[in-house]
C-alpha cells in the first residue's frame, strides 16, 4: 500500500529564517506531487506541483520555491519567511490518471514569528 | 482560475437525520470530482469520487452529480456526532486535469 511521509507536524520560525518541508511517498512509482497551503479556516491554495522528477509547476507567485530531487521526494523551501507564510501546508500524492485522486500527507503547522 | 463554491455553514442537523452538502463549479471541462472530510487541525481525507452523472452511493454516503447544472451534492445519511467535520468539495482543472481547486469547505454539526 502507499504512505506519504510529511515532517516536521509542526514548526515555529522567526520572520527572515529559511524554511525547508519534505513529503516522501512509498509505494508507488512516478507520482504526481502536490503542496498545498490552508490559512485558517479557509480552502486549500495549490502552490506547486510536480509531474516528474525536476519538473516544477508554480500555481501562486509568492515567496515560497519546491524541488523534487528524487521521484518520491517533494521538498518545500524558503529563504526568508514572511509573517504572511504562517498556515498549515500540506503534500499530496496521486496516481497521474485523470480521475486524479488526491491523498494527504499529516501536514505542517508552520507559525511565523 | 475557475471557481468552486460552497456555503461555508455551519450547517447543523440532528444525530439520525440526514445531512446535504451542496457544491458548485465553473470550470465545464470538469472531469473528477471529489468530497473530502477534514477533522480539525487534520489533514483532508477522500470519502467519495465521481465522475458521471447521477448518484454514488457508498455506505452512509452518496455523491450526486448533474454536469449540465454543474453541481455536486454529498448526502449523509444517519448523521453521527463523528461526522461533525469539514467537507471540502474538490474538482479536478488543468490542461491534463492534474490539478484540483477546492472549495472553502462546509463546516458540519451534528448535535447528539
Amino acid at each position: 500500500s502507499q504512505t506519504i511521509h510529511q515532517w516536521p507536524a509542526t514548526l515555529v520560525q522567526p520572520v527572515g529564517s529559511p524554511l525547508s518541508l519534505e513529503c516522501t511517498v512509498e509505494g508507488t512509482s512516478n507520482p504526481n506531487l502536490y503542496w498545498y497551503r490552508q490559512a485558517a479556516g479557509r480552502g486549500l491554495q495549490l502552490l506547486f506541483y510536480s509531474v516528474g522528477i525536476g519538473q516544477i509547476s508554480s500555481e501562486v507567485p509568492q515567496n515560497l520555491s519546491a524541488s523534487r530531487p528524487q521521484d518520491r521526494q517533494f521538498i518545500l523551501s524558503s529563504k526568508k519567511l514572511l509573517l504572511s507564510d504562517s498556515g498549515f501546508y500540506l503534500c499530496a500524492w496521486s496516481r497521474g490518471t485523470v480521475k486524479n485522486i488526491q491523498y494527504f500527507g499529516a501536514g505542517t503547522r508552520l507559525s511565523v514569528l | 482560475q475557475k471557481e468552486v463554491e460552497q456555503n461555508s455553514g455551519p450547517l447543523s442537523v440532528p444525530e439520525g437525520a440526514i445531512a446535504s452538502l451542496n457544491c458548485t463549479y465553473s470550470d465545464r471541462g470538469s472531469q473528477s470530482f471529489f468530497w473530502y472530510r477534514q477533522y480539525s487541525g487534520k489533514s483532508p481525507e477522500l470519502i467519495m469520487s465521481i465522475y458521471s452523472n447521477g448518484d454514488k452511493e457508498d455506505g452512509r454516503f452518496t455523491a450526486q452529480l448533474n454536469k449540465a447544472s454543474q453541481y455536486v451534492s454529498l448526502l449523509i445519511r444517519d448523521s453521527q456526532p463523528s461526522d461533525s467535520a469539514t467537507y471540502l468539495c474538490a474538482v479536478n482543472q488543468g490542461e491534463y486535469g492534474n490539478k484540483l481547486v477546492f472549495g472553502a469547505g462546509t463546516i458540519l454539526r451534528v448535535k447528539s
